[in-house]
């Protein structure tokens, strides 16, 4: 079945740096990949998403990129701060649309 | 999101025990879900349902069951809950726009402890 990977599994960085996420899916029919932001006790919240006909997405100091050639998509942080420090999920549909399937997640840390 | 409420947030059971954890949604949203998550797993699928007549498995389905009372309602049972079933339970909702997926919406979670 579907599979999606996501690395690191943790990332500490300095506040100010950029964050980088990346995540590989399996199935070439996935056309929507959302990612989400979980804070600690808190539920998981979607912060940014793409879809297949779509290079790259940005809001603000998030970006997401997708190469659906390779079946990888990143999620990009610039200037991070405290606030930031969080898990992140990545997730792609499954080939009938009807679900997602979640990356394993990445804790970010980021320290002033 | 006070959209979506899930009921109990916290409960403890004995290796055994029936349990059921309910979720409600004043989204009108269709398509419901619920996920376990474990630490270091992320994320993984027990059951969705589109509409009342509709359930369907997930990746982990063994050992739960669900129950979709109304459009508004989604229930997670475990039968004879086991000490492996120790996790964070979330359910979700979308609203998908011409059979896409879409955003979906989590509620609070519910922890759920089995001795």
């Amino acid at each position: 079945g579907e599979n999606v990977e996501q690395h690191p599994s943790t990332l500490s960085v300095q506040e100010g740096d950029s964050a980088v996420i990346k995540c590989t899916y399996s199935d070439s029919a996935s056309n929507y990949f959302p990612w989400y932001k979980q804070e600690l006790g808190k539920r998981p919240q979607l912060i940014i998403d793409i879809r297949s006909n779509v290079g790259e997405k940005k809001d603000q100091r998030i970006a997401v990129t997708l190469n659906k050639t390779a079946k990888h998509f990143s999620l990009h942080i610039t200037e991070t701060q405290p606030e930031d420090s969080a898990v992140y999920f990545c997730a792609a549909s499954n080939q009938a649309g009807t679900a997602l399937i979640f990356g394993k997640g990445t804790t970010l840390s980021v320290s002033s | 999101d006070a959209d979506v409420t899930q009921t109990p947030r916290n409960r403890i059971t004995k290796t055994g025990k029936r349990i059921m954890l309910e979720c409600s949604q004043t989204k009108g949203h269709d398509r419901m879900y619920w996920y376990r998550q474990d630490p270091g797993l992320g994320l993984r699928l027990i059951y969705y349902s589109f509409d009342v007549k509709d359930i369907n498995k997930g990746e982990i389905s063994d050992g739960y069951s669900v129950s979709r009372q109304a459009q508004a309602k989604f229930s997670l049972s475990l039968e004879s809950a086991i000490p492996n079933q120790t996790a964070l339970y979330f359910c979700a909702t979308s609203d998908p726009i011409a059979g896409a997926q879409e955003t979906q919406y989590f509620g609070p979670g519910t922890r759920l402890l089995v001795l």
